[in-house]
C-alpha cells in the first residue's frame, strides 16, 4: 500500500515566522503535490514537483515555496506566515502528474 | 488557466435517495479523476475516465465522461450512510485541477 505521511495533524504557527511542512512517501513516485484545502473552495494546487529539485507553480503559488531535495520528500515552506494562510495542507504523489494521487493525512495549520 | 467547476456545492438526500454531481471544465480535458473524502479523511481515488462519452459502474457509483470532454458527472444509486463524504472531481494536464467539492450528507 502506498503511505504517504505529514510531519505534523495539527500546528500553531506566530505571523511572520518561518514554517516547514514536511511530506514524505514510500512508492517512489516522480511527482509530488501539495495542495490547501479550504471551505468551498476545494482542493487548490500550490507547487507540484514532477522530479527531484524539478518544481513547478500551481494556481496559488504566492507566499509559499517548496523544496525536493530527495525524491521521496517534498516540503511546503511558509517564508514569512500570514493570518490568511490558515488552512488544511494536503500532500499527494504519483507516478506521472495524471496518475491517481495519493494523498497524506493532512496537516491543519492555524497561523495566529 | 483551466477552470473546473462542480454542483452542487452540497446535497442532503434521505437514505436510499438517488444522488449526482456535475464537474463542468472550462477547456477539454485529457482524462478525469474522480475522489471522496470523508468528514476528517483525506481525499482518496475512486475512478478515472479517459474515452469521450465512457461509462464507468463501481456498484451503486456510475460515473459518465462527456462526449466533449469537457464535463462529467457521478451518481450515486440508493444512497447509504457510507455514502457521506465530499466528492471532487479532476481534470488536466500537467496536474489535476480540482472542482469545489460537492458535500454530501445522508439522512438514516
Amino acid at each position: 500500500d502506498v503511505k504517504v505521511t505529514q510531519s505534523s495533524r495539527y500546528l500553531v504557527k506566530r505571523t511572520g515566522e518561518k514554517v516547514f511542512l514536511e511530506c514524505v512517501q514510500d512508492m517512489d513516485h516522480e511527482n509530488m503535490f501539495w495542495y490547501r484545502q479550504d471551505p468551498g473552495l476545494g482542493l487548490r494546487l500550490i507547487y507540484f514537483s514532477y522530479d527531484v529539485k524539478m518544481k513547478e507553480k500551481g494556481d496559488i503559488p504566492e507566499g509559499y515555496s517548496v523544496s525536493r531535495e530527495k525524491k521521496e520528500r517534498f516540503s511546503l515552506i511558509l517564508e514569512s506566515a500570514s493570518t490568511n494562510q490558515t488552512s488544511m495542507y494536503l500532500c499527494a504523489s504519483s507516478t506521472t502528474t495524471r496518475d491517481t494521487q495519493y494523498f497524506g493525512p493532512g496537516t491543519r495549520l492555524t497561523v495566529l | 488557466g483551466q477552470q473546473v467547476m462542480q454542483i452542487p456545492q452540497y446535497q442532503h438526500v434521505q437514505e436510499g435517495e438517488d444522488f449526482t454531481t456535475y464537474c463542468n471544465s472550462s477547456t477539454t480535458l485529457s482524462n478525469i479523476q474522480w475522489y471522496k473524502q470523508r468528514p476528517g479523511g483525506h481525499p482518496v481515488f475512486l475512478i478515472q475516465l479517459v474515452k469521450s462519452g465512457e461509462v464507468k459502474k463501481q456498484k451503486r457509483l456510475t460515473f459518465q465522461f462527456g462526449e466533449a470532454k469537457k464535463n462529467s458527472s457521478l451518481h450515486i444509486t440508493a444512497t447509504q450512510t457510507t455514502d457521506v463524504g465530499t466528492y471532487f472531481c479532476g481534470g488536466g494536464r500537467r496536474a489535476l485541477t480540482f472542482g469545489s467539492g460537492t458535500r454530501l450528507q445522508v439522512q438514516p
